[in-house]
């Protein structure tokens, strides 16, 4: 299948172990985030978003933090388990323009079992 | 929910011919999206239509590439004529105002 991320800076973790991937994004006009998990040879899957008003958001294992005064954002991603192994993106949307939503670079995500 | 519906699933051509993608949004999504993933980097948006309006083109190739959304529901996009680096994943989202966009499976050029 489709190998999405050659050359993206990589993430190894254990299994079991917390994962934390960092983003920096653009655009402080953005007010809108989400965290994308892309395996092989599918599209990207929505995980979790955060909204400019609010510094931390959780899910379902995973939690979202977001520093709007360094433009950073990161997800954490609790017990990692092998089915996580994936490329993660964080996408940035501003409403100018109509809502538009603009990837990062993306991290590769490699649990080891 | 069925999700977002793209095909083909895969194609090849030669470079100069002509190619087409096909797209069907979830159901009520106003926003439809196509991207261009190119290997090792993230979707880059090439264009975002509001029900059958465009709403964002500025990366979209336009002496090559073109995109329609008729009656604000399916969308093509194609590109005339292909060059060999239009080799990519072209990946079709669409959404709700204000909510996060929705990706189908995509499509893998290959131009050669």
């Amino acid at each position: 299948g489709e190998n999405v991320g050659l050359h993206l800076p990589t993430l190894s973790v254990q299994e079991g172990d917390n994962s934390i991937i960092n983003c920096a994004y653009s655009n402080s006009a953005s007010d809108y985030f989400i965290w994308y998990k892309q395996e092989s040879g599918k599209g990207p899957q929505f995980i979790i978003d955060i909204r400019s008003n609010m510094d931390k958001r959780q899910g379902q294992r995973v939690t979202v933090l977001l520093n709007k005064t360094v433009k950073h954002l990161s997800l954490q991603i609790a017990a990692t388990q092998p089915g996580d192994s994936a490329v993660y993106f964080c996408a940035e949307n501003t409403g100018t323009g109509g809502f538009k939503t603009i990837f990062g670079a993306g991290t590769r995500l490699f649990v080891k079992a | 929910e069925a999700g977002v519906a793209q095909s083909p699933r895969y194609k090849i051509i030669e470079k100069r011919q002509s190619v087409a993608f096909w797209c069907n949004p979830i159901s009520g999504h106003a926003t439809l999206y196509w991207y261009q993933q190119i290997l090792g980097q993230g979707p880059k948006l090439l264009i975002q239509f509001q029900n059958n309006g465009v709403v964002d083109d500025s990366q979209l190739p336009k002496d090559r590439f073109s995109a329609e959304r008729l009656k604000g529901v399916d969308s093509t996009l194609k590109i005339q004529p292909a060059k060999l680096e239009d080799s990519a994943v072209y990946l079709c989202a669409s959404s709700r105002a204000g909510h996060p966009a929705f990706f189908g499976q995509g499509t893998r050029l290959t131009v050669v």
